[in-house]
């Protein structure tokens, strides 16, 4: 069965600093795989997807991920904190053995440290 | 395009009631889900209907959830005899038919304390 496992429940960094969110999928045929940002008390926002081709996707915000097949991973990335980033940030995949349902890890809050 | 817009956005209600979300998808999109969120975890899907037929319902659903698309439109989710559980976020997703490999487009969502 399909799952998503995002390493860290939380995330801090300080501003201006690297953000490095982990998701690992496991899928047995291509995936999609999608990264989505939710802030308090509001839906989800998709900050980017891959689909087919280009393997480092860039996104919204300066957020950018990158599919490696062979580590069945898609971490996101962005090169600098910003203080607005203080989010929950949320892995996805959907394939056709999920009948294209998105399948979602369980979050992890990024904190940002001024 | 407005987006998905979901009413009520907070709904406090005692043990034992009734309540009624509303979900209005993007207007061209056929597909709308259901999802339930707890603090902590990510969305937990509950119901699917692609048009006005629902195609796909969780198991983990009890029977004091339902939910309508009557109209291939806007959709509802209904809850009855509320538990101190069922307590969470409601969140109401569209995608268009057309691609697999859409996205979901989420609203803003619901959100349920039962006291």
């Amino acid at each position: 069965a399909q799952s998503v496992t995002q390493l860290g429940s939380h995330v801090s960094v300080s501003e201006g600093a690297l953000v490095l969110l982990r998701c690992n999928y496991s899928s047995s045929v291509p995936p999609y795989l999608f990264w989505y940002v939710q802030y308090p008390n509001q839906g989800l926002q998709l900050l980017l997807k891959y689909t087919t081709g280009a393997t480092l996707v860039k996104g919204i915000n300066g957020f950018e991920a990158e599919f490696k097949k062979s580590e069945t991973s898609f971490h996101l990335t962005k090169p600098s904190a910003h203080m607005s980033d203080a989010a929950e940030y949320f892995c996805a995949v959907s394939d056709m053995d999920s009948n294209y349902q998105l399948i979602w890890g369980a979050g992890t809050k990024l904190i940002i440290k001024p | 395009d407005t987006g998905v817009s979901q009413n009520p956005r907070h709904k406090i209600t005692k043990r034992g009631q009734n309540v009624t979300f509303r979900c209005d998808p993007i207007s061209e999109h056929n597909r709308l889900y259901w999802y339930r969120q707890t603090l902590g975890q990510g969305p937990e899907f509950l119901t699917y209907f692609q048009n006005e037929a629902q195609l796909e319902k969780s198991r983990l659903l009890s029977d004091r959830f339902s939910a309508e698309r009557p109209k291939g439109s806007f959709s509802t989710l209904e809850i009855q005899r509320t538990e101190q559980g069922d307590s969470a976020m409601y969140l109401c997703a569209s995608r268009p038919w057309a691609g697999v490999n859409t996205e979901a487009f989420f609203g803003q969502g619901t959100r349920l304390t039962v006291v």
